[in-house]
């Protein structure tokens, strides 16, 4: 079983629109979860990282909240643009000596931003 | 450099090949990683080096992969005698420290394509 699995496997809205993308996580414990974006062909780009102790964060139009007793994460994008079009991906750190480094991904979720 | 820089981008190697794929992180990053991203999943730990010690290699999939980072800068994946399962995507990433919650900074890629 996935130990990061994210909701929807894709996603269409409409440019100006806001959605939420889900990421539950089974890691535990763990060291800090971040989001990446990552656009077709090239490497994934930071979005957030909060610690097991932080509730929410954000970047720009990009909000992402952690709720570490059910195990859940999500990102909001605010007032969608052509250019969110990409993949976003959940990534969770284990705890524990060297555990940061051994990031466990989610599968992604595809958003298509249509005009 | 401004980035994580990779070479080659697209690598296609005929069954049985031995490749190799170069990462230059960003200067200065103490540890650099190596994923490996298939087609539509995201990506999967492969190994991790803080300078020149390799600290970690249990995500290397066969004795054919084979990671070094001599001098603690640039680091070169070596797959021997490739096989069509080591088609994928593998992502170098760097960060300033081995310290958790630090952004970790990905390159573009080497697309490999195994025929």
């Amino acid at each position: 079983k996935n130990q990061v699995e994210q909701s929807p496997q894709s996603l269409i809205i409409l440019e100006g629109k806001n959605c939420t993308l889900q990421c539950n996580y089974t890691v535990s414990p763990f060291s800090n979860l971040r989001w990446y974006k990552q656009d077709t062909g090239r490497g994934p780009v930071s979005l957030t990282i909060m610690t097991f102790s932080e509730n929410t964060k954000s970047n720009g139009r990009y909000t992402a909240t952690l709720d570490a007793d059910t195990k859940q994460s999500s990102l909001h994008i605010t007032a969608s643009q052509l250019s969110d079009s990409a993949s976003y991906i959940c990534v969770v750190s284990p705890w524990g000596s060297g555990g940061y480094n051994k990031l466990i991904f989610g599968a992604g979720t595809r958003l298509a931003v249509h005009p | 450099g401004a980035g994580v820089s990779q070479s080659p981008r697209y690598k296609v190697a005929k069954r049985g090949q031995d490749v190799a794929l170069r990462c230059d992180p960003i200067s200065g990053h103490v540890s650099l990683f190596w994923y490996q991203q298939a087609l539509g999943q995201g990506p999967e730990f492969l190994t991790y080096f803080q300078n020149e010690a390799q600290l970690d290699k249990s995500g290397l999939p066969s004795d054919r992969f084979f990671a070094e980072r001599p001098e603690g800068s640039v680091s070169t994946l070596k797959i021997q005698r490739t096989q069509q399962e080591d088609s994928a995507v593998y992502l170098c990433a760097s960060s300033i420290t081995g310290t958790s919650g630090n952004t970790i900074y990905f390159g573009e890629g080497s697309w490999l394509t195994v025929v």
